[in-house]
């Protein structure tokens, strides 16, 4: 089976840097997703990691260690656009399993 | 359509009522998912289709949901004597190459479903 954990609630400041962590155990591993979710909407496709690193792309990042069973999320210049439930997903054999979603409020 | 569309965004049912609920994918895209998301929990994964079979229906959660899909488009998912606890968000997703291989899922907006 799959087990995924991230944090429930983050508060960060606008313009500032925050990383939402995730950490998985799963019976198989074909890359971890990342999406953002704004309230009342669909999920939107914000990262994928297959390999172990770093994958930028704008202003978010994201990481992988498989080993370890860990990503973040990294978010820089964060704008208040930015609140969002963040939802880390892992690639088993054939399906998603995501993980309950990170709300995160950015404030002025 | 340009993206994935659902219908109807909202459904207010009585329980014990059957509901259908349709998603159009992606044109294209081969592969179909369904999940449900309730208040405070993650997607959960219902049903996988690859064109029209289902290869992967181990999230249904009772015999009262079905799903099927034809011509390898439109899917519905149909949810029979209704019950409270079934209410919640119904979001479909379409990739284009399918479960094993790595494309991106894309979502529709959902159906909000409320049994009362």
């Amino acid at each position: 089976g799959q087990n995924i954990d991230q944090p429930t609630e983050m508060t960060a400041t606008e313009g500032a840097i925050v990383q939402i962590n995730c950490t998985y155990q799963t019976s198989g591993f074909n890359g971890l997703f990342w999406y953002q979710q704004h309230a009342g909407e669909a999920p939107t496709f914000l990262s994928y990691n297959v390999l172990d690193g770093l994958e930028e792309k704008g202003r978010f990042s994201s990481f992988l260690s498989r080993s370890k069973g860990y990503s973040y999320l990294l978010l820089k210049e964060l704008q208040m656009k930015d609140s969002a439930s963040y939802l880390c997903a892992v690639k088993g054999y054939s399906t998603l399993t995501f993980g309950k979603g990170t709300m995160l409020l950015v404030s002025p | 359509g340009a993206g994935v569309s659902q219908s109807p965004s909202n459904k207010v049912t009585e329980k014990g009522k059957d509901v259908e609920l349709r998603c159009d994918p992606i044109s294209g895209h081969t592969a179909l998912y369904w999940y449900r998301q309730s208040l405070g929990q993650g997607l959960e994964f219902l049903i996988y289709f690859q064109g029209n079979s289902a290869p992967d229906k181990s999230g249904l959660p009772s015999d009262r949901f079905s799903a099927e899909r034809t011509g390898g488009s439109v899917s519905t998912l149909t949810i029979q004597r209704t019950q409270q606890e079934d209410s919640a968000v119904y979001l479909c997703a379409s990739s284009l190459a399918g479960a094993f291989n790595t494309d991106t899922q894309y979502f529709g907006p959902g159906t909000r479903l409320t049994v009362l």
